[in-house]
């Protein structure tokens, strides 16, 4: 089993300012990795698909990047309602077995 | 525009059998295009994946719920369902059903429904 594992469990941010998170698997997911954005009582929002494909509708601020174990979220410039729970997820296997990270909530500092 | 809509019990007594369904509209779930899938999430924790079916009726499980496990489609009502069996309060959670637009974005989970909560108390 793949295991995810994200850095750090929270992060506190300005409005404005940049935040990077990290995403590791314990073994090459290719680039078979996907974020998700969640606001409490809301389901979880696909972000970015393939590591490093926006999703239809997700503004230009946010970007992936990496490959094989490591993988980072960069929000460019923290807007108020990008405050919230970040997942990322693996696809990596066949047959297609899923695995989520732990999270990182974004706080206002 | 595909929507996915969970219902059941809210409320299950523990090592009775968790049931759940998911209904589909605006598409058909006999469509190669999607996995339909079940992810749930405990009170104030992360998400963790059940299992998913193929519209052919291939599934796959989470290896740690594999036994108490079981997903279907019913092709007649456009639903698949997920069934845990011997549930204990640690099956209290946001139960979710969702699938990939695996044509769209590989096997990321584009498609979500709203959530249906799930106890498990005596």
């Amino acid at each position: 089993e793949i295991v995810m594992t994200q850095s750090p469990a929270t992060l506190s941010v300005s409005p404005g300012e940049r935040a990077t998170l990290s995403c590791r698997a314990s073994q090459s997911v290719s680039s078979n990795l996907a974020w998700y954005q969640q606001k409490p009582g809301q389901a979880p929002r696909l972000l970015i698909y393939g590591a490093s494909t926006r999703a239809t509708g997700i503004p230009a601020r946010f970007s992936g990047s990496g490959s094989g174990t490591e993988f980072t979220l960069t929000i460019s410039s923290l807007q108020s309602e990008d405050f919230a729970v970040y997942y990322c997820q693996q696809y990596n296997n066949w047959p297609p077995l899923f695995t989520f990270g732990p999270g990182t909530k974004v706080d206002i500092k | 525009q595909l929507q996915l809509q969970e219902s059941g019990p809210g409320l299950v007594k523990p090592s009775e059998t968790l049931s759940l369904t998911c209904t589909v509209s605006g598409g058909s779930i006999s469509s190669s295009s999607y996995y339909w899938g079940w992810i749930r999430q405990p009170p104030g924790k992360g998400l963790e994946w059940i299992g998913s079916i193929y519209y052919s009726g291939s599934t796959y499980y989470n290896p740690s719920l594999k036994s108490r496990v079981t997903i279907s489609v019913d092709t007649s009502k456009n639903q698949f369902s997920l069934k845990l069996s011997s549930v204990t309060a640690a099956d209290t959670a946001v139960y979710y059903c969702a699938s990939p637009n695996i044509v769209l974005v590989e096997y990321a989970f584009d498609i979500w429904g709203q959530g249906t909560m799930v106890t498990v108390s005596s």
